[in-house]
């Protein structure tokens, strides 16, 4: 079974540019999670996804994040502008639907200049 | 509110058994997993368990719960260097679908030959 797929797995940027992060959850997997990790620091949830529905973003930076996930599959995280306190790793992760277990994918580590 | 705190580091030496410690707040947590982190990977979950469990093993790891002190416990038997790595305990609640993980800051267990 593949894991989670996400791309790119390392960006650097200068603050106040845009970027875009993608994740491909595992097949059949309805829900799929955002989380950012800073350095030193454990995974926060950004935001999460039942198919391509919102249950939680109450945690999502909404001026300059945001999210979506279209077809219930593929999900894309968008931040515009940057600033430097985005630099983390951003964990993409899916569960089924009936069980808790949430499987993580690589991360992409973004640095802000 | 929902807190993990976890203790930062923890060394022991190659064979010698570890075991490492976390306490939550919130009482009405359903699930407690366990994740490992290698440098520059994504998380690896290792174990969970119920909170109506007192204790659950895996081959090497066993997984202690005291939900009176709300005290969570990771031991690792036979520890090998591959060991070496950052351990994340979380929680989850389950409420009206919102199953998104907390996590603590993480423990860095370094196992030395």
């Amino acid at each position: 079974e593949a894991g989670v797929a996400q791309s790119p797995r390392y960006k650097i940027i200068e603050k106040r540019q845009s970027v875009a992060f993608w994740c491909n959850p595992i097949s059949g997997h309805a829900t799929l999670y955002w989380y950012q990790q800073i350095l030193g620091q454990g995974p926060k949830l950004l935001i999460q996804f039942q198919n391509n529905g919102v249950v939680d973003d109450s945690q999502l930076p909404k001026d300059r994040f945001s999210a979506e996930r279209l077809k219930g599959v593929d999900s894309t995280l968008k931040i515009q502008p940057a600033k430097l306190e985005d630099s983390a790793v951003y964990l993409c992760a899916s569960s089924p639907l009936v069980s808790g277990e949430q499987f993580f994918g690589p991360g992409t580590r973004l640095t802000v200049l | 509110g929902e807190d993990v705190e976890q203790s930062l580091f923890l060394s022991v030496r190659e064979g010698d058994s570890s075991v490492i410690n976390c306490t939550y707040t919130d009482s009405s947590s359903t699930y407690l997993y366990w994740y490992k982190q290698e440098p520059g990977a994504g998380l690896q979950l290792l174990t969970y368990i119920f909170s109506n469990m007192d204790m659950k093993q895996d081959q090497r790891l066993t997984v202690l719960l005291n939900k009176k002190d709300k005290h969570l416990s990771l031991r690792i038997a036979d520890t090998q260097t591959g060991d070496s790595a950052i351990y994340f305990c979380a929680e989850s609640i389950k409420d009206t679908g919102r199953r998104a993980l907390t996590f603590g800051s993480g423990t860095r267990l370094q196992v030395q030959p």
